[in-house]
C-alpha cells in the first residue's frame, strides 16, 4: 500500500514552453500534497503544500505563477512549470499524507531538462 | 528554527558492519522523526520512523535512537549490504502549522564496499 505515482519520470522541453508533471495516489486517498525539488547532491527543498480543492501554499522565494499547483482530487496533484527555462531544470519530487496519518509517502521523482 | 543538521555528510563502510548517521533539531514542536532512503534518480523512500514518547524503534536492520533531551536522533543500520548504498535523509515534522510538512537533513551519502 502507500503508492505515490509520479509522471512523466523524465522530460525535456524548449526554452519558453510549459511542462506539466502529474502525482497520483494510487492506494490512499491524499488531503494534503507537497512538491519538492532536489539539485545534484542536494538535499530536497519544500516547494509548496496543496490541500485538495484549496489554493496551494508556496515556500517563501517560489514564483507562484511560475510554478502553478492544483490540487483537484484527493487522488491527483499536478505542477505545472510555466515558461519553463534552463535554471529550471531540476529532479521535482511530490509526496502525498493521508488524513489523519503522519506517513508522508513519496513518488519517483521528475528529470525536467530544459533546453 | 526549522533546521534539521544531518552528519556525516558521507560514510563508508564495510559490509557487515554498522552504519550510524546522526541527526539534530531545534524545533521542540517537531513530534515525527523519519528516515528516507534514495537512490540516484528515485524519490525517498520511508525506511522507518520514531515519535519522541519512545527511545529506540527497530525494524529489521535499522534502529532509530531517539535522545528528547538533547534534541537528536540517529539511524544505525546494522550488518550494513552494499545494497544499502544509498543517500540517507532524516527528516522532521510538526503539525504547528497545520500541514506536516517535513523539514529534511542535508543527507549522508552511504557506500558499503564488498
Amino acid at each position: 500500500g502507500a503508492v505515490v505515482s509520479q509522471h512523466p519520470s523524465w522530460v525535456i522541453c524548449k526554452s519558453g514552453t510549459s511542462v506539466k508533471i502529474e502525482c497520483r495516489s494510487l492506494d490512499f486517498q491524499a488531503t494534503t500534497m507537497f512538491w519538492y525539488r532536489q539539485f545534484p547532491k542536494q538535499s530536497l527543498m519544500l516547494m509548496a503544500t496543496s490541500n485538495e480543492g484549496s489554493k496551494a501554499t508556496y515556500e517563501q522565494g517560489v514564483e507562484k505563477d511560475k510554478f502553478l499547483i492544483n490540487h483537484a482530487s484527493l487522488t491527483l496533484s499536478t505542477l505545472t512549470v510555466t515558461s519553463a527555462h534552463p535554471e529550471d531544470s531540476s529532479f521535482y519530487i511530490c509526496s502525498a499524507r493521508e488524513s489523519g496519518r503522519t506517513e508522508a509517502f513519496f513518488g519517483q521523482g521528475t528529470r525536467l531538462t530544459v533546453v | 528554527q526549522q533546521q534539521v543538521k544531518q552528519s556525516p555528510q558521507s560514510l563508508i563502510v564495510q559490509k557487515g558492519g554498522i552504519s550510524i548517521i546522526n541527526c539534530a533539531y531545534e524545533n521542540t514542536a517537531f513530534d515525527y522523526f523519519p528516515w528516507y532512503q534514495q537512490f540516484p534518480g528515485k524519490g525517498p523512500a520511508l525506511l522507518i520512523a520514531i515519535r519522541p514518547d519512545v527511545s529506540e524503534k527497530k525494524e529489521g536492520r535499522f534502529t532509530i535512537s531517539f535522545n528528547k533531551s538533547a534534541k537528536q536522533f540517529s539511524l544505525h543500520i546494522m550488518d550494513s549490504q552494499p545494497g544499502d548504498s544509498a543517500t540517507y535523509f532524516c527528516a522532521a515534522s510538526s503539525m504547528d502549522t497545520g500541514r506536516r510538512a517535513l523539514t529534511f537533513g542535508s543527507g549522508t551519502r552511504l557506500q558499503v564496499q564488498p
